[in-house]
């Protein structure tokens, strides 16, 4: 069983506080996306990793693909209330055609 | 532009209803999908579609009904749905199929789709 074990499942924070969002697996992934998504709004993509020890930044957030390509996080610094929403990671494994192998999904609420 | 539109947004229909939803991408992807989202869940794999061809059904009754009618669209059509069918179905598409280096799967906004 290809499995992504993401955590923490659910984080409320304050504003301005900084989070690190993880997800493991036993599967190599020949690449894994991270995703943001609204209530009833499809998964917006926010970065797709390929390179083991990769690192990439988009504003505040610092994406890191560990180096047997196995496991992944996502950072905020100074997380903003805009930053609420479903972060999901997402993998996808070599052979397996097409087909996505997703985390359970962060919950993040951030507070004023 | 990384794009896939999905129409309608919002759907309501009986159980005995046919209706459809549509999907559609100007990107070139040559692959396209269809997934199912529970509220606060990851979505689940429902139809890929590679090069035009059903290359995966996982395991999806019959009452959800894929269809491709060129590179670009994606139909899903729905007759004698469940209650318990009620959710978000995303359509997405990519460059191919294959978990190449780099390949990325674009999800559309979602219909959101209600049984009564």
């Amino acid at each position: 069983t290809q499995l992504l074990e993401q955590s923490p499942q659910f984080l409320s924070i304050q504003e301005g506080e900084n989070l690190t969002v993880y997800c493991n697996s036993s599967s190599v992934f020949s690449s894994l996306q991270w995703y943001r998504q609204e209530p009833g709004e499809g998964p917006v993509l926010l970065v797709t990793v390929v390179t083991g020890g990769e690192v990439k930044k988009l504003k505040r957030l610092t994406f890191q693909f560990g180096d047997a390509r196995k496991d992944s996080s996502l950072h905020i610094t100074a997380a903003q209330p805009g930053d609420t929403g479903l972060y999901l990671c997402a993998g996808l494994i070599s052979g397996n055609t097409g087909k996505l192998i997703f985390g359970q999904g962060t919950t993040l609420q951030v507070k004023p | 532009d990384t794009e896939v539109t999905q129409t309608p947004k919002h759907l309501v229909m009986g159980m005995t209803n046919k209706k459809s939803l549509k999907c559609e991408q100007h990107m070139g992807h040559r692959a396209m999908y269809w997934y199912k989202q529970k509220a606060k869940k990851p979505p689940e794999l429902m139809f890929v579609y590679s090069y035009e061809k059903l290359s995966i059904n996982e395991s999806v009754p019959s009452r959800f009904s894929p269809e491709c009618p060129n590179s670009s669209l994606l139909n899903l059509h729905l007759h004698a749905l469940q209650p318990e069918d009620s959710a978000l179905y995303l359509c997405a598409s990519s460059w191919t199929a294959q978990a190449g280096s780099g390949n990325t799967i674009y999800f559309g906004e979602g219909s959101w789709l209600t049984v009564v």
